[in-house]
């Protein structure tokens, strides 16, 4: 059983297109986080959420918006994709959120603007 | 302004040898630490942690050890094997968020 997955896997648009990655845990985990690693390969946390209340809010465009259902799930939904949004997009989940919690992270999924 | 950085990209290490894999952080906030082993088309996993207030921690063939005054942890493989080929990524925490390095490429050969 995968317990953070994420799908897409890979994702290949046009500049300007609306896309959406959705991600799933089933290890009963209250806080979910997405992360962004760029082309320098330095993961970078975007948002995380703590059940379904939106807690860190990086400096993100507001091209982004994460959404959460409920505690098991969190989306990403990206407006009008720009060339720089290239990268691989990583989902985390943990159990309470708390500073020395442990992160399990789903596969990635590559993201391609075009 | 990387606030962790991994200033060796990549690392190759006869197998049964010992890997020694650096990092180094400029926050002096950050008060927990963190080893993530990423194999290609996976995620990160967890690999071993050490608060601030302690300097060194063992877990099997894996030891990281951490000098706060010169903001530098390390991590300890030994005797490292094949499948310790990997990208491992150093983190650190504060303010409720992890702050990762850009990893390093291991390759551990036969």
């Amino acid at each position: 059983d995968t317990a953070v997955s994420q799908t897409p896997k890979y994702l290949v648009t046009q500049m300007g297109n609306d896309k959406s990655i959705k991600c799933e845990q089933n290890l009963g985990h209250d806080t979910m986080y997405w992360y962004k690693q760029d082309s320098k390969k330095f993961l970078k946390i975007m948002f995380s959420y703590n059940n379904k209340e939106l807690i860190i809010n990086e400096t993100v465009p507001n091209r982004f918006s994460p959404k959460s259902p409920d505690k098991a799930h969190l989306n990403l939904h990206i407006n009008s994709l720009e060339l720089g949004d290239s990268a691989v997009y990583f989902c985390a989940s943990s159990p309470t959120g708390t500073s020395t919690d442990t992160q399990y992270f789903g596969p990635g999924t590559r993201l391609t603007v075009l | 302004d990387q606030q962790v950085k991994q200033n060796s990209p990549s690392l190759s290490v006869q197998e049964g040898r010992i890997s020694i894999l650096n990092c180094d952080y400029t926050n002096s906030m950050f008060d927990y630490f963190l080893w993530y082993k990423k194999y290609p088309a996976e995620g990160p996993t967890f690999l071993i942690s050490i608060s601030s207030i302690k300097d060194k921690n063992e877990d099997g063939r894996f030891t990281v050890f951490l000098n706060k005054s010169a903001k530098h942890l390390s991590l300890h493989i030994v005797p490292s094997q094949p499948g310790d080929s990997a990208v491992y990524f150093c983190a650190a925490r504060g303010a409720q968020k992890l702050v990762f390095g850009q990893g390093t490429r291991l390759t551990i050969n036969p």
